[in-house]
């Protein structure tokens, strides 16, 4: 089992829609939780953390976090083309030295 | 502008050379980082650096060592280069304010091909 997962996608969503990106961890220690956004030929990007359990906003971006399922969530509203890239989780381990690790990524596509 | 810097940007080698990539970052960060990234495989942390003076493996070590310059300037080196370290490389920092939470600040990233 890899500790993050991600559905690698695509995702393909309409302009205006409701995008919905999904991640699972396996350490259930884990106390810190990260999406980047990563558009093709480019860095990571960190756009939401999340520590506690609940929904936390931040302009069109929602982080969910649910840790007695170990599972996160990212919900984008009304999706734009420019929101097209590939999304990565990240989670904070409790163990040890502060490192993240990294899902695989979902690419989301939104067609205008 | 305040950030990550990488050079180079983009590095073919043959197989056996050896070659180091350059990371300086200007945000005053304590911990840094090595990783690398493959299609399926997502991102890889190779070797960190929780403060200047120390360095640790990651997940994939093998093939590489790193150099903490001092608290700027984290650099990785290829002794002797194989195809299976064809990847993209990044370097990141983490922030330690809460406003950045532990969440890294990463750089452009290095395009390396061995062939």
């Amino acid at each position: 089992q890899k500790e993050v997962e991600q559905n690698s996608g695509p995702l393909s969503v309409p302009e205006g829609a409701i995008a919905s990106l999904n991640c699972t961890y396996s350490d259930r220690g884990s106390q810190s939780f990260f999406w980047y956004r990563q558009y093709s030929g480019k860095s990571p990007e960190l756009i939401m953390f999340i520590y506690s359990n609940g929904d936390k906003e931040d302009g069109r971006f929602t982080a969910q976090l649910n840790k007695a399922s170990q599972y996160v969530s990212l919900l984008i509203r009304d999706s734009q083309p420019s929101d097209s890239a590939t999304y990565l989780c990240a989670v904070k381990k409790n163990t040890g030295f502060q490192k993240l690790v990294f899902g695989t990524g979902t690419r989301l596509l939104v067609s205008p | 502008n305040a950030g990550v810097t990488q050079t180079p940007k983009f590095q073919v080698l043959k197989t056996g050379q050896s070659m180091t990539l350059q990371c300086a970052q200007d945000m005053n960060h304590n911990s840094m980082y090595w990783y690398r990234q493959d299609p399926g495989m997502g991102l890889r942390l190779i070797y960190y650096s929780a403060s200047e003076g120390t360095t640790d493996k990651g997940e994939v070590p093998n093939g590489y060592n790193v150099s903490r310059l001092n608290k700027r300037e984290f650099s990785l080196r290829l002794e002797s280069a194989a195809p299976s370290q064809t990847s993209v490389y990044f370097c990141a920092s983490r922030g330690i304010l809460r406003t950045e939470s532990y969440g890294y600040t990463f750089g452009s990233g290095t395009r390396l091909t061995v062939v």
